[in-house]
């Protein structure tokens, strides 16, 4: 039972436009999403989170916005960099318990 | 190192032998996560240790699968009787406590190949 789907495997943006990877979830009982950045070869890392008390928090570039009642949230990139090419991963807890990730979307941004 | 600590950061192994993969968390740091990625797919969580707390094992695909950790710090994943399907790069994370707003932080990976 997959309780965090990424529905879109890859997406290809040109640079300087918006990227926007979406993730949806089952379980109600989450109340945290975070979003990680996974280069080949690396470990993932932490790029943004969201309470699920809020529905936007923006950072830079990067956005992200969560629907409660939809159960989806989205992350935008703007604008897009070659840089950002990578595979990004959404998670979710409930009650700061362990994330459960979703299966990633393969980013890439051409010039 | 400031980051989690992985090693060895390569296996190649042959089918049936035990493996032991180690995990160097964040100085501090109380919770520790075992996850693993196969080719194409996610990230597929495996076990959760949380300060003196028993383990959330819940994610262990067989009792092929063990892991422990010593002293509130160092955790060793154990898989005895590889099976190629075993092959994927496991990934341990550590955070400074349980809850919303604690950052995960992952480690590089252990690469592992049963052949």
């Amino acid at each position: 039972d997959q309780q965090v789907k990424q529905n879109s495997p890859s997406l290809s943006v040109q640079e300087g436009r918006i990227s926007i990877l979406n993730c949806d979830y089952t379980n109600s009982m989450f109340d945290y999403f975070l979003w990680y950045k996974k280069y080949p070869a690396e470990g993932p890392t932490f790029l943004i989170s969201i309470s699920s008390i809020k529905d936007k928090n923006e950072d830079g570039r990067f956005t992200v916005f969560l629907n409660k009642s939809a159960k989806h949230l989205s992350l935008h990139i703007v604008p897009s960099q070659p840089g950002d090419s990578a595979v990004y991963f959404c998670a979710a807890t409930p009650f700061g318990d362990k994330l459960i990730f979703g299966t990633g979307t393969r980013l890439q941004v051409f010039p | 190192g400031a980051g989690v600590s992985q090693s060895p950061s390569n296996k190649v192994t042959e089918k049936g032998k035990d493996v032991e993969l180690r995990c160097d968390p964040i100085s501090g740091h109380t919770a520790l996560y075992w996850y693993r990625q196969s080719l194409g797919q996610g990230l597929e969580f495996l076990i959760y240790f949380q300060g003196n707390s028993a383990p959330d094992k819940s994610g262990l695909p067989s009792d092929r699968f063990s892991a422990e950790r010593t002293g509130g710090s160092v955790s060793t994943l154990t898989i005895q009787r590889t099976q190629q399907e075993d092959s994927a790069v496991y990934l341990c994370a550590s955070s400074f406590d349980r809850g919303p707003g604690n950052t995960i932080y992952f480690g590089e990976g252990s690469w592992l190949t049963v052949v």
